[in-house]
């Protein structure tokens, strides 16, 4: 099977715009999960979709969204960028059952100027 | 959420057995325990994970204390490839298995 794919892998954005990214899950799997790596912060929890759904969130501020599309691929949305939005963006997925483990992608490596 | 508390490295030599230890005294009866490892410049990978009973498979051993209180990943024989960050992982049943990472443990392996 193939693995999860994100893309682009590097984006480079100034303040100010928006930036969408995308997320193709392992075939099979209806659950994408979104994360955010920084040195300072480490990895954190953005959000969670299954279903077309959004099931979890985490602490971030309403210029983070996302969707997830009736193929089970993914998108999440940053506007307004901010300097400190620079990161890894890391997706996962999984089947949608309890405890099961989750598939990450290599990441998409943005950089804020 | 619950919390998990690891060293922030450790060094191993090589072809010799590893015991990543991981405290997680709040745990709760739903949490799972998972393992995640990631490797430089690569997003993490599943190692392991378990509820209450120790756990094997072709990676990993995970030994899960009586008291769940703590739990300890075993690698049975390091390689030069085994060298990454370990996170030790609770993920509570009823969050829809939201990961919530710690600091993790740097694993360094010496040939």
């Amino acid at each position: 099977k193939a693995g999860v794919t994100q893309t682009p892998r590097y984006l480079i954005k100034t303040r100010g715009q928006q930036v969408t990214l995308s997320c193709s899950p392992i075939s099979g799997h209806r659950s994408v999960s979104w994360y955010q790596q920084t040195p300072g912060q480490g990895l954190q929890f953005l959000f969670e979709y299954f279903s077309e759904t959004q099931r979890n969130k985490g602490n971030f501020p309403g210029r983070f969204s996302g969707r997830q599309f009736s193929n089970s691929r993914s998108e999440m949305n940053v506007s307004t960028l901010e300097l400190g939005d620079s990161a890894l963006y890391l997706c996962a997925s999984r089947v949608w059952t309890s405890g099961n483990e989750q598939f990450f992608g290599p990441g998409t490596r943005l950089t804020v100027l | 959420d619950a919390k998990t508390t690891q060293p922030n490295s450790m060094e191993s030599n090589e072809e010799e057995p590893v015991h990543l230890p991981c405290n997680h005294s709040t745990i709760s009866g739903t949490d799972y325990i998972h393992w995640y490892r990631q490797l430089p410049s690569q997003g993490p990978e599943y190692v392991i994970h378990g509820l209450t009973s120790n756990v094997n498979n072709r990676m990993a051993s995970l030994a899960i204390a009586e008291d769940r209180k703590s739990s300890t990943l075993i690698l049975h024989r390091a390689t030069l490839r085994d060298a990454a960050v370990y996170y030790c992982i609770l993920s509570d049943n009823n969050a829809g298995n939201m990961l919530t990472f710690g600091g993790g443990t740097r694993l360094m392996v010496k040939p």
